[in-house]
């Protein structure tokens, strides 16, 4: 079955500095992978994906992640965080469930994102 | 493309009542998929429609649940005789096939 691990419950930033948030799957075949950003009270936004070719992919708001096969990895980075970047962000995985293979997102338990003034 | 609506944003209930949500997906998307999502937590997928059939329900889908999608366009989602552990953001999203899936703003349900 797939799963995504976040490791990070809640990190805490300086406005400013770089950020790298981790993700590790699991997920026998090629895996279609997504980064989500959810404001309080909000649904989610999403802010890229991996489908295939390039390993490093750009997003919306100056994010970008790099997928790495070997280590199961999806981290996603900025170099300069601003203060409207708090949120809670979540990596996805996109599986398949059931005998007619509908689509399904496996999320990770999500990283909350704090910055410091 | 005006994005997933969902209705109401927030909704509070007694324990036992009847609620009913709904989400009007994208224009022309074929695909919508409900999720929940408890404090603290990921989003879990609960069920998915592809036009108006139900392929898929997760096993967190207990009796007390039930989704629809008359005519292909917007989806319903009932959950009878609500208990304190249904509180949650329920979120719905839709795609086209094979394509990313949106987000609407989701419905907060707290049961008293």
């Amino acid at each position: 079955a797939q799963s995504v691990t976040q490791p990070d419950i809640h990190i805490t930033v300086s406005e400013g500095a770089s950020l790298e948030l981790r993700c590790n799957y699991s997920y026998g075949a090629t895996p279609y992978l997504f980064w989500y950003v959810q404001s309080p009270g909000q649904g989610l936004q999403l802010l890229l994906k991996y489908f295939s070719g390039d390993t490093l992919v750009q997003g919306i708001k100056g994010f970008e992640a790099e997928f790495k096969r070997s280590q199961s990895s999806f981290n996603l980075r900025k170099p300069s965080v601003h203060w409207s970047d708090a949120a809670e962000y979540f990596c996805a995985v996109e599986g398949y469930v059931g005998i007619q293979g509908a689509q399904k997102l496996v999320f990770g338990q999500g990283t909350r994102l704090t910055i410091n003034p | 493309d005006t994005g997933v609506s969902q209705d109401p944003r927030h909704k509070i209930t007694k324990r036992g009542q009847n609620v009913t949500f709904r989400c009007d997906p994208i224009s022309e998307h074929n695909r919508l998929y409900w999720y929940r999502q408890t404090l603290g937590q990921g989003p879990e997928f609960l069920t998915y429609f592809q036009n108006e059939a139900q392929l898929e329900k997760s096993r967190l889908l207990s009796d007390r649940f039930s989704a629809e999608r008359p005519k292909g366009s917007f989806s319903t989602l009932e959950i009878q005789r609500t208990e304190q552990g249904d509180s949650a953001m329920y979120l719905c999203a839709s795609s086209r096939r094979g394509t990313t899936q949106y987000f609407g703003p989701g419905t907060r349900l707290t049961v008293l």
